[in-house]
């Protein structure tokens, strides 16, 4: 089944304790990407990766680290978590072609909260 | 700026109304794409369609229907005889080519009542 894994569904932890939300897909997808979502705010990009080794700067990256080593793997890192870090956060992957974007598959979010 | 504006924040329509639900985006780029996303109450993100900007032509999709007006910036989704299982938020999205950034509108959350 074509589909978008992350982990943990479910996070709760204290400001300034690194952790790592994991995103896997399994559709050969060149591009990935990071969201939050927030009430009042839609869907706003973190950061985002063409292909491996290839990542860029979204809306609001500040607070955030990615990389993307392998193609199916496209880890977020939260270095220092705040409180201002509590958010739904969705991975999302998308197949691509020069200059066109193609519609994305979301994994089933993330729920994140930062004491 | 908003790249990406959708005004109506919540809409309640009863069962069987016909309802729209407004997109009004903003690009410089004479190549993007649009994009319709659906989230129900269970919180996963459907897609919907993508329109590139060269296509104006409105689709219908059964119940669905959206309407591409690049002279008024807007990629507006019509659902006809609305159900209970339309109650969703949904988001508008545009990507412009070919830096493939993707902006989303905050979403409108649309309850059909019974």
């Amino acid at each position: 089944e074509a589909q978008v894994t992350q982990n943990p569904r479910y996070l709760i932890t204290v400001t300034g304790k690194k952790l790592t939300v994991t995103c896997s897909q399994n559709m050969n997808h060149e591009y990935m990407s990071w969201y939050r979502q927030d009430p009042g705010l839609g869907l706003r990009q973190i950061y985002y990766s063409m292909n491996v080794e290839v990542t860029d700067k979204g809306d609001v990256p500040e607070g955030y680290k990615v990389s993307r080593k392998e193609k199916r793997n496209f880890p977020l890192i939260l270095e220092s978590p705040s409180p201002n870090q509590t958010s739904l956060y969705f991975c999302a992957s998308s197949f691509r072609a020069a200059g066109v974007s193609y519609e994305q598959y979301f994994g089933p979010g993330t729920r994140l909260t930062v004491t | 700026a908003q790249k990406v504006t959708q005004a109506q924040t919540e809409i309640s329509v009863v069962e069987k109304e016909d309802v729209t639900l407004d997109c009004v985006y903003e690009t410089r780029d004479t190549t993007y794409y649009l994009f319709w996303y659906k989230q129900p109450p269970s919180g996963e993100l459907v897609f919907l369609i993508r329109r590139n900007s060269f296509d104006e032509q409105n689709e219908i999709s059964g119940r669905y229907s959206w309407n591409f007006q690049k002279s008024t910036s807007s990629f507006n989704f019509t659902i006809t005889a609305s159900q209970v299982v339309d109650s969703a938020v949904y988001f508008c999205a545009l990507s412009e080519a070919p830096r493939n950034q993707f902006y989303f509108g905050t979403g409108t959350s649309l309850t059909v009542i019974p």
